[in-house]
């Protein structure tokens, strides 16, 4: 059964204070790992998706990167607005069912 | 191009009755995934459909049902709802469902059971 563990649960930085989120995986042939961010009362926001290790790819202020049993999610200078519930996510091996880590809620103060 | 909808966006039942919930993808998705989150399960795979059948299916109770459109728009119906099954439910489309397609999802509906 495909496994996914985030840390820290919670992460709590200064503006402008860089730092990276962890995601763990245990699955029995990867197919993608999906980096996601999540408003409260909202949808997940999909983010990237890295498919292979050694992958990166980078959006404003952050970047993702991946290795084969662990993926990072690098925020550069953060912002308040990147303030959010940060999720990844891989696909079962014979479909599209996607499992969840738990999360990592990212809070920036000003 | 427009995002994922779903109807209605807050839904309030008893226990006992039953629920249904509409979920539109994006234009030219034809999968459509249904997850429930809760504050202590996280986010958990409710079923897949493609097609108009259902490809995948998730370990809830019979209760929890769906189906799909030839549009590819889906609904999901819970039946005999208890408090437990309050909850965020939000779908998610793909293009195909094959292979590491990204899933968008839709803002969510969030029912509450009393």
């Amino acid at each position: 059964e495909d496994q996914v563990t985030q840390s820290p649960e919670a992460l709590r930085l200064q503006e402008g204070e860089s730092s990276s989120l962890n995601c763990s995986y245990t699955v029995s042939g990867l197919r993608g790992l999906f980096w996601y961010r999540q408003d409260p009362g909202k949808g997940p926001e999909f983010l990237f998706t890295l498919y292979s290790a050694g992958e990166e790819k980078e959006k404003e202020r952050l970047k993702a990167t991946l290795t084969k049993k662990e993926s990072f999610l690098h925020i550069t200078a953060p912002k308040p607005e990147d303030s959010a519930t940060y999720l990844c996510a891989v696909p079962e091996t014979s479909g599209s069912r996607l499992t969840f880590g738990e999360g990592t809620q990212l809070t920036v103060n000003p | 191009k427009a995002g994922v909808t779903q109807t209605p966006r807050y839904l309030i039942k008893t226990r006992g009755q039953q629920v249904t919930l509409s979920c539109s993808p994006i234009s030219g998705h034809r999968s459509v995934s249904w997850y429930q989150q809760t504050p202590g399960q996280g986010l958990q795979f409710l079923f897949e459909y493609f097609s108009e059948t259902q490809r995948n299916k998730g370990n809830f109770p019979g209760r929890f049902s769906g189906r799909q459109f030839s549009n590819s728009r889906s609904e999901m119906n819970v039946s005999t709802l208890e408090l437990g099954d309050s909850a965020l439910y939000l779908c998610a489309s793909s293009l195909s469902g094959q292979g590491a397609r990204e899933q968008y999802f839709g803002p969510g509906t969030r029912l509450t059971v009393t």
